[in-house]
């Protein structure tokens, strides 16, 4: 199993980009979800879905889109990239519509938005 | 509102100190604290959880309901426990985690 990847592992954008970061899973984990870490600011949750087709919003969602069309993928769109966007992602995933009992987590991918 | 409080951003110690990483809570209900850690150039992963009472690396972490904390602890460091390590206190559908701590034992 590779548990949960991510691409691109470090990407730069110039401001008002958009880009897709994506993420996958092969552990059949209904739950997914993406996170922002910054220094200082621990992690915060950007969007998560319990199943596909049903996703959410979590503490930082503006700026930000998700879908959810398999139970697989759950890519991350920056509509319009802006400096503050600058940071590191990771996707998690885990297992049930909770999935909160045990989070897995992706490599990460470090953006950065000039 | 759900809150998990991290107050050290950074915890140095020597090889062989006893560690006390330090998270405090606010939830409304009954609540499910989780350790996360993640070392140099790894994933981040689930350390412990309060529900298992379980020692993992030789860490544990007991719930105070009363002071509204789940300290991380362990007897004696090792070099190998550096690492960043996050609190995190669960939520509807979402895990909400602290600022995170940096250890560094030091030989």
């Amino acid at each position: 199993n590779a548990g949960v990847t991510q691409t691109p592992k470090f990407q730069v954008l110039k401001t008002g980009q958009s880009m897709t970061l994506q993420c996958a899973q092969d552990m059949n984990h209904e739950y997914m979800s993406w996170y922002r870490q910054d220094p200082g600011m621990g992690l915060r949750l950007i969007h998560y879905s319990v199943g596909a087709g049903i996703t959410d919003q979590g503490e930082v969602p503006n700026g930000y889109n998700v879908s959810r069309s398999t139970t697989e993928d759950f890519p991350l769109r920056l509509l319009s990239a802006a400096p503050s966007q600058t940071s590191v992602y990771f996707c998690a995933s885990g297992r049930g519509t909770s999935g909160t009992y045990e989070q897995y987590f992706g490599p990460g991918t470090r953006l950065t938005v000039t | 509102a759900q809150r998990v409080t991290q107050p050290e951003k950074l915890l140095s110690v020597f090889k062989g100190a006893p560690v006390e990483l330090k998270c405090n809570y606010s939830y409304s209900g009954s609540p499910e604290l989780f350790w996360y850690v993640q070392y140099s150039r790894q994933r981040l992963q689930l350390l412990l959880r309060h529900i298992s009472r379980e020692s993992i690396k030789g860490f544990t972490a007991d719930l105070n309901k009363g002071e509204t904390s789940f300290h991380l602890k362990k007897p004696f460091a090792q070099e190998e426990d550096s690492a960043m390590y996050y609190c995190a206190l669960r939520g509807f559908q979402k895990l909400v985690f602290g600022t995170g701590t940096r250890l560094l034992v030091s030989p």
